[in-house]
Order: structure tokens, then C-alpha cells, then sequence
């Protein structure tokens, strides 16, 4: 059945590292999005692709890099500039950009230790 | 600046009775609204929407009003259930959206007493 995976559920990272999260949807959408989660600080926009090979950034994009080479994917990668990157992350898909719901994957929180 | 806000972080209710969430915006090309429900650890799932050439939309028991002259919308929830407990996270987009995706309030957790 279609949806949006997000892997891994959790996630642990060395202070200095890079670290990727993977999202997958077969929903055969265009556009997707990485939004962060923090206590009290709602969904805040990290980057977001309308079509492949192609995305910008959200509003806090410093410390993350995306790409879209397919479809269906688009990785997160949290850098080791990201200054606090302990966050619950959320990928998200819609079949176009504005005026159309977005359907959520299940999320991948990480944890720098 | 925030273009959605939700001012109430949190709401508690007693089981059967009504709860109101509330959402402003400031953004007047918002156009297009949403209502997104979230359990913690796991994503948002969406709930309601509703466009802007409307002013109520209904689902079961839940009930989105849009009140376009003072940007405020609301989401009802009647009767409330204690299944309801969770954060309600409020989200707007233009329809002419360009490059905008949607955006989202704060949230605001609901919690419903048995």
C-alpha cells in the first residue's frame, strides 16, 4: 500500500558526524518536504523539492543538505555544522506544491550523544 | 514572524463535551487551510481542511470554520473522546503558492478527560 517510510525510527549520533535520514514514498508525488519538530516550536521547514533534481531551502536550513535524484527519495543529511541537531524530523510528500494536504511519514528522531 | 499562529499551547476537556481550537493568520494569499493531528513520536496526519470561497467545512465530528475578515479559523471537535488527546498543529498555504509550501502553527495539545 502507498505512503511515506522514514528510516531509521531512531537514530544516535556522535557529536561531529554527518548522519542521513531516508525518505521513500510511492504515492508518486511531486513535491516533498523535511520539516523539524522541537518541544514548543511546532514544524519548522527545512528544505523542500517541487520536482526532481531540483529543491530550496526552508527556513532552517543551515546544517542540512538534501538531494532529489529520484522521485521517490529525498535524504536528509544533518551535517556537522548543524548546531542542534537533537530533533524529531519529519519528511512529507504532496502531489503538488500549495493548496493540497501533505501526507506525513512516521518520523526519525535523532539524538546527538 | 509567524504567518500562523496558535496562542492556546495547550486545551483540556471533559470527555463528551466540546473542544475549540483556535488558528490566526496573517498572511492575506493564504487561501487554503489544514488540520493535522499528532501523536507523539509518530508523524501528523491530516484531519480537515477548508478552502476560503468557504466558511464551514464538516467531517463526522469534526468542524472547521473560517472566518476570512478576521483570519482566525477554528476546529471543533463534539463531542470529545479521550482517542482525541493529542497536539493539533494548524496549517495554511496559497493557492497561487509559488514557492511556498504550507505552513504550520505551533500546535496546540489537546487533552481530553475521562
Amino acid at each position: 500500500d502507498g505512503g511515506i517510510t522514514q528510516s531509521p525510527k531512531y537514530l544516535f549520533r556522535k557529536e561531529g558526524q554527518n548522519v542521513t535520514l531516508s525518505c521513500e514514498q510511492n504515492l508518486n508525488h511531486d513535491a516533498m518536504y523535511w520539516y523539524r519538530q522541537d518541544p514548543g516550536q511546532g514544524l519548522r521547514l527545512i528544505y523542500y523539492s517541487q520536482i526532481v533534481n531540483d529543491f530550496q531551502k526552508g527556513d532552517i536550513a543551515e546544517g542540512y543538505s538534501v538531494s532529489r535524484e529520484k522521485k521517490e527519495s529525498f535524504p536528509l543529511t544533518v551535517t556537522s555544522a548543524q548546531k542542534n541537531p537533537t530533533a524529531f524530523y519529519l519528511c512529507a510528500s504532496s502531489i503538488r506544491q500549495g493548496n493540497t494536504e501533505a501526507f506525513f511519514g512516521q518520523g526519525t528522531r535523532l539524538t546527538v550523544v | 514572524d509567524q504567518q500562523v499562529k496558535q496562542n492556546s499551547p495547550s486545551l483540556s476537556v471533559q470527555e463528551g463535551r466540546i473542544s475549540i481550537l483556535n488558528c490566526d493568520y496573517t498572511n492575506s494569499m493564504f487561501d487554503y487551510f489544514l488540520w493535522y493531528k499528532k501523536y507523539p513520536a509518530e508523524g501528523p496526519t491530516f484531519l480537515i481542511s477548508i478552502s476560503s470561497i468557504k466558511d464551514k467545512n464538516e467531517d463526522g465530528r469534526f468542524t472547521v470554520f473560517l472566518n476570512k475578515s478576521a483570519k482566525h479559523l477554528s476546529l471543533h471537535i463534539v463531542p470529545s473522546q479521550p482517542g482525541d488527546s493529542a497536539v493539533y498543529f494548524c496549517a495554511a498555504s496559497p493557492t497561487f503558492s509559488g514557492n511556498t509550501p504550507l505552513v504550520f502553527g505551533k500546535g496546540t495539545r489537546l487533552s481530553v478527560i475521562a
